[in-house]
This record gives C-alpha cells, structure tokens and sequence, in this order.
C-alpha cells in the first residue's frame, strides 16, 4: 500500500473523445509526475507538478494536459483520444523535488476504440 | 541522453534458482538507480535503490550494486520464489532534481514450482 489512489481502475472511450484521469497523492506529498505505459512496455514519463505548476515534461503532444491542487490530487486530461493512447497510465508521487523516491498508485487502464 | 537498457524476457526459472537480471544505463554524472517490481494488475513498487556509485541496495532477498565503472545495476536473487514472477523495471532518476524517472522495457519472471 503505497497511499497513491487512481480512479478509475479502467475506462473505455472512443476514439476523438476527452478524458481525465484523477489522482491522490499521500498527504504531504508537494510533487506528483504521470506516466504512461503501453503493454509490455516501460512506463514513459509523460509530466511532472510541483506545487501546482508544471515542471518538466516529456514528448508527448498538447493534448495530454494537467492539474494539480493544493488537496494533494491531481489530474491528467488527455483530449481528441486517439487509438495509441491505450495504455496503463500511472502517477507518482513524492514529498518534493529533492526526494527521488517515487510512490505509484495501481493505474488507470485506458482503452480507446 | 538518459537511458536504460534490461535483458529482454521472458526469464523463466524454477523455484530455488539463482536469478540475475542485467540492466546497464547510460547517463551523465551520477543518477540514483532503482529496481521497481510490477505485479500482474498493479502499478510499481520499490524493490530496491541506491544512490551512489558502490552502494548496494537490499530488499527481500533481492540485491543490486551500482557499478559507475561498468555502468550497471544487475538486479540478483540467491533463491527465487514463485512468489516473484513479476515484471521487473530498473530505472534511473538523473542527479539534476526532481524524479523525472527513466525506466527500462522490464524483465518478465516466472518462476515454476
């Protein structure tokens, strides 16, 4: 139990809609990065937060989109779904930006038909 | 850039033998590097870190040794379990803030009884 949650577990889309995923971090945690990971393969790093702002992202398109607030949660929206974006998508957070250690919650399992 | 490399699986193994999992990176300075372990229909968990070079990182019976020499963090078991087949993933965290994580492909265990 690493205190991350993600909800939903899985969710089905079309392809072209929007979507957005929530996610709560431990209580204290000032830092919260997203991930996506495609079947068998290694989570890529989509985005990071730090005190509500972004940080750093990795090479993924506008579209793919974030927020967090003061609550310790956060989202990821992702709009005009495409069918590659199917994938497990994970957050992970960590008390700030000095601490490496990340703690994942299970994912969110997106399928987009 | 930053990168990590992992022998490709499936690694398939019976219960009691001795595992290695080999995984190489390539990155400037000095990153921390981590072994994390998925299991079927979770997200990530820390196996087992360490964040200097010589450091040895431990974690239920699991070990890895952070070689800057030969850039490697080879991830070793004296006497594996059915209770391990999982999917393993190093990662490294570059040394220049935050945890904007790098993961490998993973290494799919299955350990036979």
């Amino acid at each position: 139990e690493t205190g991350v949650t993600q909800s939903p577990t899985h969710l089905i889309k079309t392809r072209g809609q929007q979507v957005t995923l929530r996610c709560s971090s431990q209580s204290g945690h000032n830092t919260v990065s997203w991930y996506q990971q495609a079947l068998g393969q290694g989570p890529q790093f989509i985005f990071q937060y730090y005190r509500e702002e972004e940080n750093g992202r990795g090479n993924f398109p506008p579209r793919f989109s974030g927020l967090q607030f003061p609550n310790y949660s956060s989202e990821l929206n992702v709009n005009a779904l495409e069918l590659d974006d199917s994938a497990l998508y994970l957050c992970a957070s960590s008390m700030d930006l000095v601490n490496t250690e990340a703690f994942f919650g299970q994912g969110t399992r997106l399928t987009v038909v | 850039g930053n990168s990590v490399t992992q022998m490709e699986g499936p690694v398939t193994l019976s219960e009691e033998a001795f595992l290695t999992i080999n995984c190489t990176y390539t990155a400037t300075g000095y990153p921390s590097l981590f072994w994390y372990v998925q299991y079927p229909g979770e997200g990530l968990q820390l196996l087992l870190k360490a964040t200097k070079a010589d450091d040895k990182g431990s974690n239920k019976g699991f070990e890895a040794t952070y070689r800057k020499e030969t850039t490697s963090f080879h991830l070793e078991k004296g006497s594996v379990q059915v209770s391990d087949s999982a999917v393993y993933f190093c990662a490294l965290t570059p040394n220049t803030g935050g945890f904007k994580t790098i993961f490998g492909a993973g290494t799919r265990l299955f350990v036979k009884a």
